[in-house]
């Protein structure tokens, strides 16, 4: 079965300066989506980015993007000049492609997620 | 642009009793899910639905029953709440083309006393 991890409950960050929030995955499955879900306290879930696994070109989305390492299964998040805005719930999330009959038609599977502070 | 929507927001009901959580989206979608987050636990899937009249088990599912009647509504419903149950409860939905990212309603917060 599919896993997500994401190692570190908590991390903290000066405004402006830049962060990683780290995730990690295990999957046999060679085409798949990765996702970053970002949770502020109103606790809507925003899309942040996305990575096709069939790519090697890393996603960016203004001042987000990712790091991914296909081989090592790893999907790192990073979040430059951080704003007070940023301040959230990150999860990270995988979903496979390929459809498999009677199989879990490609669902979300969700880390713990990574709780993001922001100092001003 | 309504997209999905929970409700209630807010419920606080005794042990024993029945409830049932309503999920309406209106972006024609196939797929719609229910998930529970928990305290440092993410969210786990409890039920999911292709389509119309198919409903299927998720990783939790146990106290929970699910009908899908209409492609456009997806209802969770609870017949006997227990305090374990207490949570917050995310109905998302997609749609099969694409990268199939989730759309999510804003949550609903359930306290089983």
């Amino acid at each position: 079965a599919q896993t997500v991890t994401q190692s570190q409950p908590e991390m903290s960050v000066q405004e402006a300066e830049t962060v990683t929030l780290s995730c990690t995955y295990d999957t046999s499955e060679s085409d798949y989506y990765l996702f970053w879900y970002k949770q502020p306290p109103s606790r809507q879930m925003i899309l942040v980015i996305r990575q096709e696994a069939y790519k090697q070109q890393n996603a960016t989305e203004n001042r987000f993007s990712v790091n991914f390492q296909k081989a090592a299964k790893s999907f790192s998040l990073k979040i430059s000049d951080s704003q007070l805005g940023d301040a959230a719930m990150y999860f990270c999330a995988y979903r496979r492609s390929s459809y498999r009959p009677g199989g879990s038609q490609g669902n979300l599977i969700f880390g713990k997620g990574t709780k993001l502070s922001v100092k001003p | 642009n309504a997209g999905v929507t929970q409700t209630p927001k807010f419920r606080v009901l005794k042990t024993g009793q029945s409830m049932t959580l309503l999920c309406a989206q209106d972006m024609n979608h196939e797929y719609m899910y229910w998930y529970r987050q928990d305290p440092g636990m993410g969210l786990r899937l409890i039920h999911y639905s292709v389509g119309e009249g198919t409903t299927a088990k998720g990783e939790v599912p146990d106290g929970y029953n699910v009908s899908r009647l209409k492609k456009q509504n997806f209802l969770l419903g609870l017949e006997s709440a227990a305090p374990s149950q207490t949570s917050v409860y995310f109905c998302a939905s997609r749609g099969r083309a694409g990268y199939g990212e989730l759309f999510f309603g804003e949550g609903s917060r359930l306290t089983v006393l």
